[in-house]
C-alpha cells in the first residue's frame, strides 16, 4: 500500500492569487498523478509528474496554469495559478502501489476561490 | 479516447435491498477496470478491480464482472447496509497510467 499526505486539506483564496498544494508519499514512486474533481463532477486527470523531467499534461490543462514540481521520488507540488472561481474544486494526488495494481489517493485539497 | 459512463444518482434504497450500479466504458485495447468508493468524510479507496475479460472482482459483498462483449463492469450487492452509503466511482486504466473515472453514483441506504 501507499500512504499519501496532502496539504493543505482546504483553503479559501482570493481570485488572481496562486495556491501550492503539497503531496508526500511514504514510499518512492516513479510517477505521481494530479486530479481535479469539480463540484458534482468526476475526477479528471490534470497531469503526470515524473522525477527529473517535465510533467505531462492532459488535454485542457497547461503548465502555465498548473505548474508542477517533482524534486524527488516521494514528493510533488501542484500550483493553481491566477485563480478564478472556476478553479474551485477538490485537487487530489495519486500514486500506484508497489504491485502496480491499485491506485492510492490523498485526502484531497478542497479549494474555494472567491 | 477513453471514457466511462455510469448511472447517476442519487440512488436511494432500503436496507437489505439488491443493488446494481451500471457502468459501461469505451477504450482501446484491454483496460483494467475498477470500482472506487468514497465514504462520507473519507478519501477515495479501491473497492474492487478486474484486469481482464470475464474476471470477477469482489470485496465486502460487492461484485463486478468484466464483460468485454458488452463493455460493462456493473457493480452489484445482494443485500445493502446503511454503512454502504457512499459515492461509488467506476474507473478504467488504459494504455496510459492515469485513471479515467465515471461521474460517480451517490448511494443512500435507508434503515
Amino acid at each position: 500500500s501507499a500512504v499519501i499526505s496532502q496539504k493543505p486539506s482546504r483553503d479559501i483564496c482570493q481570485r488572481g492569487t496562486s495556491l501550492t498544494i503539497q503531496c508526500q508519499v511514504d514510499s518512492q514512486v516513479t510517477m505521481m498523478f494530479w486530479y481535479r474533481q469539480q463540484p458534482g463532477q468526476s475526477l479528471t486527470l490534470i497531469a503526470t509528474a515524473n522525477q527529473g523531467s517535465e510533467a505531462t499534461y492532459e488535454s485542457g490543462f497547461v503548465i502555465d496554469k498548473f505548474p508542477i514540481s517533482r524534486p524527488n521520488l516521494t514528493f510533488s507540488t501542484l500550483t493553481v495559478s491566477n485563480m478564478s472561481p472556476e478553479d474551485s474544486s477538490i485537487y487530489l494526488c495519486s500514486v500506484w502501489g508497489e504491485m502496480n495494481t491499485e491506485a492510492f489517493f490523498g485526502q484531497g485539497t478542497r479549494l474555494t476561490v472567491v | 479516447g477513453n471514457s466511462v459512463t455510469q448511472m447517476e444518482g442519487p440512488v436511494t434504497l432500503s436496507e437489505e435491498a439488491f443493488l446494481t450500479i451500471n457502468c459501461t466504458y469505451t477504450a482501446t485495447g484491454y483496460p483494467s477496470l475498477f470500482w472506487y468508493v468514497q465514504y462520507p468524510g473519507e478519501g477515495l479507496q479501491l473497492l474492487l478491480k478486474a484486469t481482464k475479460a470475464d474476471d470477477k472482482g469482489s470485496n465486502k459483498g460487492f461484485e463486478a464482472t468484466y464483460r468485454k462483449e458488452t463493455t460493462s463492469f456493473h457493480l452489484e450487492k445482494g443485500s445493502v447496509q446503511v454503512s454502504d452509503s457512499a459515492v461509488y466511482f467506476c474507473a478504467l486504466r488504459g494504455g496510459a497510467d492515469g485513471l479515467t473515472f465515471g461521474k460517480g453514483t451517490h448511494l443512500i441506504i435507508q434503515p
